[in-house]
């Protein structure tokens, strides 16, 4: 069974620029879940789609954004990039809303020069 | 709300020796309680997870942590360390009664294991 999946692996943008991330769940989850890990700052919850709708989001700007497909992959979207944006892009999946974020990606390393 | 604290960001093992990682929360609700681990440049990946019942967990990789309601911890332990085990390892509580919503990473601990 293929684990969730992230792509791309790597991400170079300028301040200002706009990244897309993409998130590929288990195949039968339905909740996506988008976290980022900045140096120094452990891992901050960002994003939750389940069923295609946002249920949750964490402590963060608009210019976060996202959405979920009805094939349940999910795109993070980042505008107005700033340099403190830079960090590790974690998404997890799982079979519904009730269960723990047990399946996480390998990330997507977003640097912001 | 839950919180999560982790005593030591570093904590540094001689190799064989036993792993001692300290999770204490902080939760209104019965609490359902997570450790991962994170290798160098790759995603977290569960290690184990208390929900209900037996309060000693057993994970892979040989760990095994400890439910205590009393003191308000989940520490993590495993008897003799391997080199493979150095890594990141996070606590994390969520909330038994609204899982998706509530559910918070502890800061991390960095364990290095050594020769």
């Amino acid at each position: 069974e293929a684990g969730v999946t992230q792509s791309p692996t790597h991400l170079i943008k300028t301040r200002g620029q706009q990244a897309t991330l993409r998130c590929s769940p288990i195949s039968g989850h339905t909740s996506v879940y988008w976290y980022q890990q900045a140096l120094g700052l452990g891992l901050q919850f960002l994003l939750w789609y389940d069923e295609g709708e946002e249920r949750n989001r964490g402590n963060f700007p608009p210019r976060f954004s996202g959405r979920q497909f009805p094939n349940y992959s999910s795109e993070l979207n980042v505008n107005a990039l700033e340099l403190e944006d830079s960090a590790l892009y974690l998404c997890a999946s799982s079979l519904d809303a009730l269960q723990g974020r047990e399946y996480f990606g390998p990330g997507t390393r977003l640097t912001v020069t | 709300a839950q919180s999560v604290t982790q005593l030591g960001s570093h904590v540094s093992v001689s190799e064989g020796a036993l792993v001692l990682l300290r999770c204490n929360y902080s939760s209104s609700v019965p609490p359902y309680l997570f450790w991962y681990v994170q290798y160098p440049n790759q995603g977290l990946q569960l290690l184990l997870k208390y929900t209900t019942g037996a309060t000693l967990v057993k994970g892979i990789n040989g760990f095994e942590a400890e439910f205590k309601k009393s003191e308000t911890s989940f520490h993590l332990t495993k008897p003799s360390a391997h080199m493979s085990d150095a890594a990141e390892y996070f606590c994390a509580v969520s909330d038994s009664r609204d899982y998706g919503q509530n559910f918070v990473f502890g800061p991390g601990t960095r364990l290095s294991v050594l020769p």
